[in-house]
């Protein structure tokens, strides 16, 4: 259980142009779900929670309106990068938190991840 | 300030030789604490978490990891490594109000045959 799949895993896009990221929870739904960067060898910086129904938060510095998050359901959550150009290049990976577990543990609120998308922008 | 400490970028071990990850934190209120493990190109996995009750968390594949909360630590121990457990792992810190991660800036592991 708790599995969260993103789609593409791979994109190759020219500068200029958009690019969408889809990020799903397939055994559970999540109110809530995050977008984070992570350059190479580095730690993951978190971009945006994106909440079920209503508008995405944004970290400090992350231009909300280069980097789009929609979150139409409760297990879909998608991320366009907009007008990208080559310093968007990144693994984008996404996390859904699952706060509804509570046979097992009794108390939960964990972050199930995503596998990535690699995005290089020529 | 909140923050995660993971103190060693990289450690290399033998195969079969035990392991442990060290971890900080500093939270202002009890935390949730994570233990996740990223293979190269890949998501991240959760290996074990804490919130409440017996301080030594089982997680899989062989760790186990336990909270001092006076060292304000949560190591990552694993009593043999296999060659497949290299890769980079990461600490996480959360708690009760509060939906987001602090991040450890993660340890390289290396598995010498």
């Amino acid at each position: 259980g708790a599995v969260v799949s993103q789609h593409p895993s791979r994109v190759i896009c020219k500068s200029g142009t958009s690019v969408k990221i889809e990020c799903r929870s397939l055994d559970f739904q999540a109110t809530t779900m995050f977008w984070y960067r992570q350059f190479p060898k580095k730690s993951l910086m978190l971009m945006a929670t994106s909440n079920e129904g209503s508008k995405a938060t944004y970290e400090q510095g992350v231009e909300k309106d280069k980097f789009l998050i929609n979150h139409a359901s409760l297990t879909l959550s998608t991320l366009t990068v907009t007008s990208a150009h080559p310093e968007d290049s990144s693994f984008y990976i996404c996390s859904a938190r699952d706060t509804a577990r509570l046979a097992d543990t009794g108390v939960t609120d964990t972050q199930y991840f995503g596998p990535g998308t690699r995005l290089t922008v020529l | 300030a909140q923050s995660v400490t993971q103190p060693d970028i990289h450690i290399t071990v033998s195969e079969g030789a035990s392991l442990e990850l060290r971890c900080n934190y500093s939270y202002g209120a009890t935390p949730y604490l994570f233990w996740y493990v990223q293979s190269p190109g890949q998501g991240l996995q959760l290996l074990l978490k804490y919130f409440s009750g017996d301080t030594l968390v089982q997680g899989i594949k062989g760790f186990e990891a336990e909270f001092k909360r006076s060292q304000s630590s949560f190591n990552l121990r694993k009593p043999s490594v296999h060659w497949s457990d290299a890769a980079e792992y990461f600490c996480a810190v959360g708690g009760i109000g509060t939906y987001k991660y602090i991040f450890g800036t993660g340890t390289r592991l290396k598995v010498l045959a």
